[in-house]
């Protein structure tokens, strides 16, 4: 069974404030990793897909890194805004091109304007 | 491109009961995958179908079932409700060449009473 952490479980910030995430993850037979924005009564939308140890990816404010020796991955929030709330889920996926991802619980960020 | 559909949005069932949930993925993509979300438990795998086959299955007991139609669109089966299958039932849809680009559907709301 692949054990995804994420941690915080929550976080509330201020309008302006940067933050940011951790995903935990087993570093063995890695394939790629995923994170995903869920805003409430939305469906959930993919942020980055990252597959190489040392990649760094970038959407606007948000941007994530991953180390798959160690087994994690963060991701920042620079400037938060009220429109950044959302849950934040990543999601490894093991070794071979299936659509079995394995989702942690999430990072719940409340953005007060 | 139409979203990924999932039909009923809600669902009221009875201890007991079965219910069939129904997923049209986006045009083009032949892999849907269906997901269970629960409060603390994040977003469980359930199954993936790829060509009207199973491909992937989650650790789900065996009155999970589901199945995949020529078209892509898939179903989801539960038989016997218990209450804990009161939760959000999420498919995704993806490309066959691009596995780990995931939409996902506005899921359908489960609650057995």
């Amino acid at each position: 069974i692949l054990n995804v952490e994420q941690s915080p479980q929550s976080l509330h910030v201020q309008e302006g404030d940067s933050t940011n995430f951790t995903c935990s993850f087993p570093s063995s037979n890695f394939y790629a990793l995923h994170w995903y924005r869920w805003e409430t009564a939305k469906s959930p939308e993919a942020l980055f897909v990252m597959t190489l140890n040392g990649d760094e990816k970038k959407k606007g404010r948000i941007s994530a890194t991953l180390n798959t020796k160690e087994g994690y991955s963060y991701l920042y929030i620079k400037g938060s805004q009220p429109e950044d709330s959302a849950t934040y889920l990543c999601a490894p996926a093991r070794g071979g091109a299936t659509n079995k991802l394995i989702f942690g619980t999430g990072t719940l960020l409340a953005v007060q304007p | 491109k139409a979203g990924v559909t999932q039909t009923p949005r809600y669902l009221i069932k009875t201890r007991g009961q079965q219910v069939t949930l129904s997923c049209s993925p986006i045009s083009g993509h032949r892999s849907v995958s269906w997901y269970q979300q629960t409060p603390g438990q994040g977003l469980q795998f359930l199954f993936e179908y790829f060509s009207e086959t199973q491909r992937n299955k989650g650790n789900f007991p065996g009155r999970f079932s589901g199945r995949q139609f020529s078209n892509s669109r898939s179903e989801m089966n539960v038989s016997t409700l218990e209450l804990g299958d009161s939760a959000l039932y999420l498919c995704a849809s993806s490309m066959p060449d691009r596995v780990y680009e995931q939409y996902f559907g506005p899921g359908t709301r489960l609650t057995v009473t």
